[in-house]
């Protein structure tokens, strides 16, 4: 079946260490994104990339890196100084750049500061 | 600059009552509008997008939106709600302004009461 895995579901981190969080897609899509969620404020764009090798800033990147090394994968590393990373981070992808597509969806990791 | 509002953050709901999930949008350009629904600790999927064409749209599981450009709306409705529908909705748009970023609404949570 075809769709987006994020690994791993639950992550813990302790305070000054960087962590990555996973992302594969065999949707054979272009766009992929990045999401922070906090309980009340919807979503929240950290990094998004169109293709391979490319990538730009969202709202909230701060804190966060990104690659795009292959056009499956698109991981995201939540640094040490990213000074309030717990939150549940959804990554998705879409067809292309184009405003008519949606997005789709990977079940989410949820990060908490230990 | 362009916006989201869902004016609800919680509906409570009796079973196999309607409900009506409101969303409002700010934008200059033109638009395309989406509603995504999130059950608990998971991804979002998609109910239903208004690219154009028909102002009714119908999506998934009974839903249906209608697009009201003179009232910048795009309210989410069913007209008989059952148990499995607690969730929480978002309401998205994308636009001229730029292709990848998709912007949310706060998101709605729906909770069904037997």
């Amino acid at each position: 079946d075809g769709g987006i895995t994020q690994s791993p579901k639950y992550l813990f981190r302790k305070e000054g260490q960087n962590v990555t969080l996973s992302c594969e897609q065999n949707l054979n899509h272009d766009a992929m994104y990045w999401y922070r969620q906090d309980p009340g404020q919807g979503l929240r764009l950290i990094y998004y990339s169109q293709i391979v090798n490319d990538f730009q800033k969202g709202d909230i990147a701060e804190g966060y890196s990104v690659s795009r090394e292959k056009k499956e994968s698109f991981p995201l590393t939540v640094t040490s100084a990213q000074k309030n990373p717990t939150a549940f981070y959804l990554c998705a992808s879409s067809i292309d750049d184009r405003m008519n597509t949606e997005a789709f969806f990977g079940q989410g990791t949820r990060l908490t500061v230990v | 600059a362009q916006s989201v509002t869902q004016l609800d953050s919680q509906v409570p709901v009796f079973e196999e009552a309607p409900v009506e999930l409101r969303c409002n949008y700010s934008s200059s350009v033109s638009v395309y509008l989406f509603w995504y629904v999130q059950y608990p600790n998971q991804g979002l999927q998609l109910l239903l997008k208004y690219l154009s064409g028909s102002t009714l749209v119908k999506g998934i599981n009974g839903f249906e939106a209608e697009f009201n450009k003179s009232q910048t709306s795009f309210h989410l409705r069913k007209p008989s709600v059952h148990i499995s529908d607690t969730a929480e909705y978002f309401c998205a748009v994308t636009g001229l302004w730029s292709a990848s970023k998709i912007i949310f609404g706060s998101g709605t949570r729906l909770s069904i009461r037997p």
